[in-house]
């Protein structure tokens, strides 16, 4: 158990919905980082938070946004969703440079 | 741009074979490169972090090793229990993290 927590474990959605994924970070982690992995991608970087501040930007669309509430966790919003959305979306968090991944968010978009 | 080449793609051992996965890697301005382990539907878990040139981490049966253009991941006397995919990732001066698409080790017994 890596101490990050995210919610849900599972979403099925309709094509065109917004869902929000959450995550919380390990006590003490102000950063946290947003992947996600898909069978044909690989594990590709989203965005990452440093204590509620947009600290770097990797492959987000624009239909995807997130943020880092006071309390350090962190929420992913993806809208207008597509079939090629489904995939594993995994939040990590980090006090220095060793990030620690949590179990991660299966989104299915039917 | 960035990029991260992992090598091979699969790779299957005997319990007790030795091997090393590599890890190729173009980077403007390395920041540090890491190797982590991931069972099947599970997140990464991490493993070590590389910062320079000749620089060495060694961890149980795993080894690291960083140049300038690649890392090795020396897996000495696997067991079954290693079996995993083994990704490499670099985070460029701007914090960007580019991760390779792995190598699936089997061990067998």
């Amino acid at each position: 158990d890596s101490g990050v927590t995210q919610t849900p474990k599972h979403l099925i959605t309709a094509t065109g919905q917004r869902v929000t994924l959450r995550c919380s970070p390990r006590s003490g982690d102000l950063s946290v980082y947003w992947y996600q992995q898909s069978l044909d991608q690989g594990l590709q970087f989203l965005i990452q938070y440093y204590n509620g501040e947009e600290r770097a930007k990797g492959n987000i669309l624009e239909r995807f946004s997130a943020q880092q509430f006071p309390d350090l966790h962190s929420e992913l919003n993806l809208s207008s969703l597509e079939l090629g959305d489904s995939a594993l979306y995994f939040c990590a968090s980090s006090f220095d440079n060793e990030q620690f991944f949590g179990p991660g968010t299966r989104l299915t978009v039917l | 741009e960035d990029q991260v080449t992992q090598s091979p793609e699969a790779l299957r051992l005997q319990e007790g074979e030795s091997s090393s996965l590599n890890c190729s890697y173009t980077v403007s301005g390395l920041r540090g490169l890491f190797w982590y382990r991931q069972d099947p539907g599970k997140g990464p878990e991490f493993l070590f972090t590389l910062y320079s040139a000749g620089e060495e981490k060694e961890k149980e049966r795993l080894k690291a090793t960083l140049t300038k253009k690649e890392s090795f991941l020396h897996i000495t006397a696997p067991k079954p229990e290693d079996s995993a995919t083994y990704l490499c990732a670099v985070q460029a001066r701007n914090n960007d993290m580019r991760f390779g698409a792995g190598t699936r080790l089997t061990v067998k017994p």
